[in-house]
């Protein structure tokens, strides 16, 4: 089947505007996680997804930064009044249970000016 | 610290040439090891895991990794590398309930012809 969708593949915007990133998951995956990826900090966890427990959101570098994932399956990544350090690549993965295999999407690249 | 070491920022071969790239982890358990593989501009893609069992494991496009208890290591191996092999090579794991992955800062492969 399809694979880890995300959206948009790449945004600008500007310093102080907020963004919304969408994942769609593998169908059938319980599990879902945000990543992000920059120059500066490598791949860092963001939130983590499991059924219907609470999100795991140890990873959220401060209060503009949320998540919500709908149903079960799609998730949107929120990041509010944006800085030009939350310029990176946004990954998304999925995956069954706790500790299994995580497969990515190709990232949302996010530019703040 | 806990952490995921990958000391090579960057490597070259030449193709048909042989590759192992490093990995070491320090954690008190065995953690679940994972390697991917990221192409310029791509997402992660799985290249094998290892949870228990056989030490060697075997993974796509030719890769192989083996564990080292002893060494707290899972290095990755290949015999004979090919061009296509060029990209950038994470050592990730997931420790004990904790789902999030954890990677290594990135060995960046390149090959020569």
């Amino acid at each position: 089947g399809a694979g880890v969708s995300q959206s948009p593949s790449n945004k600008v915007t500007e310093k102080g505007k907020d963004v919304e990133l969408r994942c769609d998951p593998i169908s059938g995956h319980t599990a879902l996680y945000w990543y992000r990826q920059s120059l500066g900090q490598g791949l860092e966890f963001l939130i983590y997804f499991q059924g219907n427990s609470a999100p795991d959101k140890s990873g959220l570098p401060s209060d503009r930064f949320s998540a919500e994932r709908t149903g079960g399956s799609v998730s949107t990544l929120t990041i509010q009044r944006t800085q030009q350090e939350d310029s990176a690549v946004y990954l998304c993965a999925s995956g069954g249970a706790a500790g299994e295999t995580q497969y990515f999407g190709p990232g949302t690249r996010l530019l703040v000016l | 610290a806990q952490s995921v070491t990958q000391p090579d920022i960057h490597i070259t071969v030449s193709e048909g040439a042989s590759l192992e790239l490093r990995c070491n982890y320090s954690y008190g358990a065995t953690p679940y090891l994972f390697w991917y593989v990221q192409s310029p501009g791509q997402g992660l893609q799985l290249l094998l895991k290892y949870f228990s069992g056989d030490t060697l494991v075997q993974g796509i496009k030719g890769f192989e990794a083996e564990f080292k208890r002893s060494q707290s290591s899972f290095n990755l191996r290949k015999p004979s590398v090919h061009w296509s092999d060029a990209a950038e090579y994470f050592c990730a794991v997931v420790i004990g309930t904790a789902s999030k992955l954890t990677f290594g800062t990135g060995t960046r492969l390149q090959v020569t012809l």
